[in-house]
């Protein structure tokens, strides 16, 4: 079975400083892994998605991550962050197993960026 | 510019009330999600549907029903409305396995709904 942990449900970070949002994974087959965030009173939006062709994965607004198997993570980074990044966060597994491509979401980071 | 469309935005009902929420897509995807989203909470998964006439239960139990006759479309019904089922409401579909976008989720913007 499927799983994803996010370790931190709020982050909080002063703007032009990087940040860091992490989350662990747990998978029994090789997993597609996304990253999506959700601006307030918005739909979610796909940042980045890994499916092992790199293990860094490049997204939009300067955002990457990278899918370290041996610690089953994948950690969300910015090296700069923006107050436009202040937004809610969320990790998520798909690993295909059965057939089934259902996603599992993590429970979400909010990241907070102050001036 | 969203391709995946959902009505209404924001709905305020009475106890009882019989509701429909509208999803539609344009992107000819098979697979369709419902998920459940409190204020700053994570999503739940309620249904979803590999194609027409497939639906299933998600990982939350919920009182509403879904059907899928058309690849497009996959409304959300509530026979009777209770306090208990305001949330917001969120709606997605996905594209087929292989290639770059392969399992990527497209959401609409939500319906929030509130039950008096």
């Amino acid at each position: 079975a499927q799983s994803v942990t996010q370790l931190d449900s709020h982050v909080s970070v002063s703007e032009g400083t990087p940040v860091l949002l992490r989350c662990n994974y747990s998978s029994s087959y090789s997993p597609s892994l996304f990253w999506y965030v959700q601006h307030p009173n918005k739909g979610l939006q796909l940042l980045l998605k890994y499916t092992s062709a790199a293990t860094l994965v490049k997204g939009i607004n300067g955002f990457e991550a990278e899918f370290k198997k041996s610690e089953t993570s994948f950690h969300l980074t910015k090296p700069s962050a923006h107050m436009s990044d202040a937004a809610e966060y969320f990790c998520v597994v798909s690993d295909g197993a059965g057939g089934s491509y259902i996603p599992t979401f993590g429970r979400g980071t909010s990241l907070i960026v102050h001036p | 510019e969203a391709d995946i469309y959902q009505t209404p935005r924001y709905l305020v009902i009475g106890t009882g009330k019989k509701i429909t929420l509208e999803c539609s897509q344009t992107m000819g995807h098979d697979k369709m999600y419902w998920y459940q989203q409190d204020p700053g909470m994570e999503l739940h998964l309620i249904h979803y549907s590999y194609g027409v006439n497939s639906t299933e239960k998600g990982d939350l139990s919920s009182e509403s029903t879904v059907s899928r006759i058309r690849t497009e479309h996959f409304p959300l019904t509530l026979e009777s409305a209770r306090p208990s089922h305001t949330s917001q409401y969120l709606c997605a579909s996905s594209g087929p396995g292989g290639g770059k976008w392969a399992n990527v989720l497209t959401f609409g913007a939500g319906s929030r709904l509130t039950v008096l």
